[in-house]
């Protein structure tokens, strides 16, 4: 299985912040990756896909970049709304795996 | 609006059995692919199977292959997950999702969930 590193596990920011989440495969996956955010006790919200592609409705504040094993998912001003869970997720092969998860809190 | 709504979940013994099911709607169910993501207490989301459209080739997580089993009901607009000889490492928060039109294993529509504890 290929496995997905992330980091930081969590990071404390603020309002406003810029926030930057790195995933590393441990094999390439070309541009085959997902993010994702969860809150708790909801259920997990698709952010983008092939990387950079970011799903409808989902605010231009977060990008995503990186192909092969390295990538990065950023918040360019965080918003209240912003603090969670972020995972990435590799479907090059299955099974599809995901990283162990990035936590944001409040600062 | 997609919804997906998991039941099933509750408290089973180790060595058990349970039956979770996903109700989906606000989409043509019989067109895409769908799986069943878990959440172990503490722990990452891990993918546990994924099935297509049509109910063919399903693909199972080591960790589960051999005692879950994933169908579908496109009649009835519902994924089933049908678990056997349950063990503690299982206890997780089960999520039903949709896979994306044209992206394998890729999933943009997720459930809430719903919560499987085994123990004694």
């Amino acid at each position: 299985d290929i496995q997905m590193t992330q980091s930081p596990s969590s990071l404390s920011a603020s309002v406003g912040d810029r926030v930057t989440i790195t995933c590393r495969a441990s094999q390439g996956i070309s541009r085959w990756l997902a993010w994702y955010q969860h809150k708790p006790e909801k259920a997990p919200k698709s952010l983008m896909y092939a990387a950079s592609t970011l799903e409808s409705g989902v605010p231009s504040r977060f990008s995503g970049s990186g192909s092969g094993t390295d990538f990065t998912l950023t918040i360019s001003s965080l918003q209240p709304e912003d603090f969670a869970t972020y995972y990435c997720q590799q479907y090059d092969s299955f099974p599809p795996t995901f990283g162990g998860g990035t936590r944001v809190e409040i600062k | 609006e997609v919804q997906l709504l998991e039941s099933g979940g509750g408290l089973v013994q180790p060595g058990g059995s349970l039956r979770l099911s996903c109700e989906a709607s606000g989409f043509s169910f019989s067109t895409y692919g769908m799986a069943w993501v878990r959440q172990a207490p503490g722990k990452g989301l891990e993918s546990v199977s994924v099935i297509s459209s049509s109910g063919d080739s399903p693909h199972y997580a080591d960790s589960v292959q051999g005692r879950f089993t994933i169908s579908r009901d496109n009649s009835r607009n519902t994924l089933y997950l049908q678990m056997s000889s349950l063990r503690a490492e299982d206890t997780a928060v089960y999520y039903c999702a949709k896979k994306r039109e044209a992206v394998p294993d890729y999933f943009d529509f997720w459930g809430q969930g719903t919560l499987v504890i085994v123990s004694s």
